[in-house]
């Protein structure tokens, strides 16, 4: 089964300033997909950004991009110029494309989560 | 466009009771999946539709179930609540129901059982 790692519970940072948030996961799959997801206290889960496993390029969305090491199952992502709409919980999840029998899955598997504090 | 749209956004029920939440994906969106998220477990994954069909089911019991209609619009229905069941019930939809495919969340309907 696979299982994913979220070592920091909380975290804070100073506006304009960089944070990365650290995520690893467990699996003995080859072909997935890794997502980092943000949930503000208004609870509205929003995708922040998206890694297919079999891209060594790591993926960037402006302000945010990621550290993905396959070899080292670890999946961190870096907020830089922190701004105080980061505030938040982010959390990393995992999905394998297809269950067991071959059948396409849209399932997430998701880490506990960090609660990001930008500070003014 | 739209996005994912959840109702009711607050309920109260009390033990014993069942609840049915009801999910309506962004237009032109196929698979819904239904998510538990508490305090303790945080988000648990509770099953997928695709195309009026369960795709996928997360590890609850048979007192959760759900369906969708035709239209893609998807129904949770939790049978004989148990104080454990408070939670946020977030549903996801996407357009074809592939992991290559982003997952867009609704706002979430938060149960409290009583």
């Amino acid at each position: 089964a696979q299982t994913v790692t979220q070592s920091q519970p909380e975290m804070s940072v100073q506006e304009a300033e960089t944070v990365t948030l650290s995520c690893t996961y467990d699996t003995s799959e080859s072909n997935y997909y890794l997502f980092w997801y943000k949930q503000p206290p208004s609870r509205q889960m929003i995708l922040v950004i998206r890694q297919e496993a079999y891209k060594q390029q790591n993926a960037t969305e402006n302000r945010f991009s990621v550290n993905f090491q396959k070899a080292a199952k670890s999946f961190s992502l870096k907020i830089s110029d922190s701004q105080l709409g980061d505030t938040a919980m982010y959390f990393c999840a995992f999905m394998k494309p297809l269950d067991s029998y071959g059948g396409a899955t849209n399932k997430l598997i998701f880490g506990t989560g960090t609660l990001l504090a930008v500070q003014p | 466009k739209a996005g994912v749209t959840q109702t009711p956004r607050y309920l109260i029920k009390t033990r014993g009771q069942q609840v049915t939440l009801s999910c309506s994906p962004i237009s032109g969106h196929r698979s819904v999946s239904w998510y538990q998220q508490t305090p303790g477990q945080g988000l648990q994954f509770l099953f997928e539709y695709f195309s009026e069909t369960q795709r996928n089911k997360g590890n609850f019991p048979g007192r959760f179930s759900g369906r969708q209609f035709s239209n893609s619009r998807s129904e949770m229905n939790v049978s004989t609540l148990e104080l454990g069941d408070s939670a946020l019930y977030l549903c996801a939809s996407s357009l074809v129901g592939l992991a290559t495919y982003e997952q867009y969340f609704g706002p979430g309907t938060r149960l409290t059982v009583t």
